[in-house]
This record gives C-alpha cells, structure tokens and sequence, in this order.
C-alpha cells in the first residue's frame, strides 16, 4: 500500500534554531515528491517538486532534499514567519494523477 | 501571479440539501482536481478532471457527489444530500498539464453541514 508518513507531528522552534522535517515513503511508481506549505484556513501553497534521488531545491530559507526512500525539509535559522503546517505530498507514474498527502508537520517559531 | 479561485468561501447547510462549489482554474490549465480535508486530518483526493471527463476518482468520490466545467473558466463540485460528515475544506486544484506535474491550490471553501 502506497503510504506517506511525515514526522515529527508537531515542532516548536526558536527563532534561529535551524531544523529539519522528515517525509518518509513506501510507493510504487513514483512521479514526484511536493512540498506544501498551509497556514491555518487555507490551501496549500507549493514550495518544491523533487524527481529524483539527490536532487535539492532551496528557496529561501527551506531547503528540500531527495533520497530512495524519504524527503527532508531542512530550515535555516527560522523566523516566526515561517510558522505553518508542512505537507509532503507524492504523485504517481502517468502523470497529472492524484496526489496523496502526508498528515503534514505542524511548525511553530517563537520569536 | 495567476492563481486558483474559490467561491464561497464559507458555504452552509442543512443535511439533505444539495450544494455546489466553485472553482476558477489557473487560465490554460488543463488538468482539474477536488480534494478535501475534514478538521485536523489529511488533505484527501475525490476526483480529477480532464477534457471533459473524469480521469480518476477515490472511494470517497461515490454518486453523491458529481464535477462539471460548465464553460472555460468554471469548475464545479455538487454534493448532492449532503451529510453531516461532509463538512470539511474543499479545495481545488489545476495542473498546466505541460510537463511539470505540480498542482497548485485554491483558498478552500469551508462547507459546514448542520
């Protein structure tokens, strides 16, 4: 069964103190691993599509990485900004299919 | 910067009414979807969308529940009935269809059964 499991659930940071989300996945046919981002009462905002293993994307102060087996998030010396739910999304082989979500990594950055 | 459109943006009802969601796609995008999220859980996937017909569906996808892009710019999901276990966020979603397989999302709309 095609599963995605995000951790830790919940994380609370100081301002500054860089960290790392972990997505972890069990999937066949594999077209793509998304990072969302969702602020409460809204839908997700896209942050980074990753294809293969190796493969980083950065934006900011988010850097996204790519391995066989699971995904990180890696934040750079935060801001409470940056406070939000994180979503680890997959898509599948034929392209243009379904996305299955994680439960998402709720973040919170105290000043 | 184009973006996905919802309205309303908080819709209720009583069970057993029929309600209609609607979304504006990115313009010139050709892949459509609905997905849902009940309070404190997972985002879910109900259906996607594309030339006109319904490409794929889930289990939660079942005959209360239908789509429609009624013109060019229009998307549409009708629940018809609606349950008390329908209230949750609804969003939609579009895909360029060009190659890049990223979906990008509208705002939701919150439908509350009562």
């Amino acid at each position: 069964e095609d599963q995605v499991t995000q951790s830790p659930e919940a994380l609370r940071l100081q301002e500054g103190e860089s960290s790392s989300l972990n997505c972890s996945y069990t999937v066949s046919g594999l077209r793509g691993l998304f990072w969302y981002r969702q602020d409460p009462g809204k839908g997700p905002e896209f942050l980074f599509t990753l294809y293969s293993a190796g493969e980083e994307k950065e934006k900011e102060r988010l850097k996204a990485t790519l391995t066989k087996k699971e995904s990180f998030l890696h934040i750079t010396a935060p801001k409470p900004e940056d406070s939000a739910t994180y979503l680890c999304a997959l898509g599948f082989s034929g392209g243009y299919n379904k996305l299955i979500f994680g439960a998402g990594t709720r973040l919170a950055v105290h000043p | 910067e184009p973006e996905v459109t919802q309205t309303p943006s908080h819709q209720v009802t009583q069970m057993g009414q029929e309600v209609i969601l609607r979304c504006v796609p990115i313009s010139n995008h050709l892949y459509f979807y609905w997905y849902r999220q009940i309070l404190g859980q997972k985002v879910e996937f109900l259906v996607s969308f594309y030339n006109n017909e319904i490409s794929e569906k889930s289990e939660i996808f079942d005959d209360q529940f239908s789509v429609e892009r009624p013109d060019g710019s229009n998307f549409t999901l009708k629940i018809r009935s609606t349950k008390l276990e329908d209230s949750a966020m609804y969003f939609c979603a579009s895909n360029s269809g060009t190659g890049v397989d990223t979906q990008y999302f509208g705002p939701g709309t919150r439908l509350t059964v009562l």
